[in-house]
């Protein structure tokens, strides 16, 4: 089975603009959790999504959003990049909450 | 939240050694996975496992639930074995991860 697939790898922006970012999860797969990976920071817990809703949120500001479709793929927002927005954003889906979680490789987010 | 701590925080290894690699919650978590990150950034699922022992080739891992702590064992150790390992847990479906263990091996 296909694993969970993120778009872009890469991603260039300046201070100010918006980013979007995109994943697929592994099929049959219905949750779906970002986090993300700044440098000296670790993995820090970000969102989660359900059944089409979001069903928990980590610690971050309400420019950091996101929505999950029909089809269980999952676009993540960051609005108004700020410099420390850098970092490798990670999506991961599970088969139902509380089921293992399997990871894609990442987008990395630039911020120049 | 469940604080995760993990110990030790770096570990450099000639290659063919043994390691254990420990993971310490301060509360009960419903579910438990130990994951590598290679060094190209990729996460990898080693284990699910909130509770007993499972073993997979070279690496195993036992989770103490009710002492909340899990150990990852690496068994004669492979260069590519290097990166940095995570656990991670979660009591209210947001998972928590310690800040994980760099290990080195050196061949």
């Amino acid at each position: 089975e296909a694993g969970v697939t993120q778009s872009p790898t890469h991603l260039i922006k300046t201070r100010g603009q918006q980013a979007t970012l995109r994943c697929s999860p592994i099929s049959g797969h219905t949750s779906v959790y970002w986090y993300q990976q700044a440098l000296g920071l670790g993995l820090q817990f970000l969102l989660w999504y359900d059944e089409g809703e979001e069903r928990n949120r980590g610690n971050f500001p309400p420019r950091f959003s996101g929505r999950q479709f029909p089809n269980y793929s999952s676009e993540l927002n960051v609005n108004a990049l700020e410099l420390e927005d850098s970092a490798l954003y990670l999506c991961a889906s599970s088969r139902d909450p509380g089921q293992p979680q399997h990871f894609g490789d990442g987008t990395r987010l630039s911020i120049l | 939240g469940i604080q995760v701590e993990q110990s030790p925080p770096d570990l450099i290894l000639q290659e063919g050694a043994n390691s254990t690699l420990r993971c310490n919650f301060s509360d009960s978590v419903n579910n438990l996975q130990w994951f590598h990150q290679n060094p190209w950034g990729q996460l990898i699922n080693l284990f699910y496992i909130p509770s007993g022992t499972k073993q997979n080739g070279r690496l195993s891992a036992t989770t103490v639930a009710t002492e909340r702590y899990s150990l990852l064992y690496i068994s004669s150790s492979q260069t590519t074995d290097s990166g940095v390992y995570f656990c991670a847990g979660n009591n209210n479906n947001d998972m928590r991860f310690g800040a994980g263990t760099r290990l080195t091996v050196k061949p």
